[in-house]
């Protein structure tokens, strides 16, 4: 079946640097993957749409300078937090859809 | 605009006893739904999917849902609870399957009791 991996699984940063997530679709090719995040006990919001090749599609209220998402081929998106600050805690997780929606195993963001 | 509607935070139910999860949908086109499953600090894990094929979908785990137009439903079953079951299972939908985002119920934390 599909698989998505993730990396990292955990990463904690210190306040003001830069972290980068990859999601990659391992064995079938993604023009669509999707970037959620979802805070403690709650359920997953979507942040942005990446499409392969051109900019990404954001949702509303998820700024875009702060999260930078670059999905440079068929199997790779990845998530960039630019000067990540304490409030950008959180669990970020990236899906894509070959037969159905499949998703990462998710990056546990902690900034200090 | 879609939207999923998760009815019970928190369900807990004896070990072998019937698991049932609720789901209603808004949709004003037809839906393609979801469950997944989610445990501590991991991914989703699809658990079914409907289509618009078969109305009642099984899925891994001894788990099913049926599709029910008139109720805007698309409650998840299991006739006999794990221990391993305990977990969050979300609810999700999607009027562009594979294209379009999905949009996911609060979810429901599922505890089995011994």
């Amino acid at each position: 079946g599909a698989v998505v991996s993730q990396h990292p699984s955990r990463v904690i940063c210190k306040s003001g640097t830069s972290v980068k997530i990859e999601c990659r679709s391992l064995d079938f090719q993604a023009t669509t993957m999707f970037w959620y995040r979802q805070f403690p006990k709650q359920s997953l919001m979507l942040m942005a749409t990446s499409n392969e090749g051109s900019k990404a599609t954001y949702e509303q209220g998820v700024e875009k300078d702060k999260f930078l998402i670059n999905h440079a081929s068929l199997t790779l998106s990845t998530l960039t937090v630019t000067s990540a600050h304490p409030e950008d805690s959180s669990f970020y997780i990236c899906s894509a859809s070959l037969d159905g929606y499949t998703f990462g195993s998710g990056t546990r963001l902690t900034v200090v | 605009a879609q939207s999923v509607t998760q009815l019970g935070s928190h369900v807990s139910v004896s070990e072998g006893a019937l698991v049932l999860l609720r789901c209603n949908y808004s949709s004003s086109v037809p839906p393609y739904l979801f469950w997944y499953v989610q445990y501590p600090n991991q991914g989703l894990q699809l658990l079914l999917k409907y289509t618009s094929a078969a109305t009642l979908v099984k899925g891994i785990n001894g788990f099913e849902a049926e599709f029910k137009k008139s109720e805007t439903s698309f409650h998840l079953t299991k006739p006999s609870a794990h221990m391993s079951d305990a977990a969050e299972y979300f609810c999700a939908v999607t009027s562009n399957f594979g294209n379009e985002k999905l949009t996911f119920g609060t979810g429901t934390r599922l505890t089995i009791i011994p």
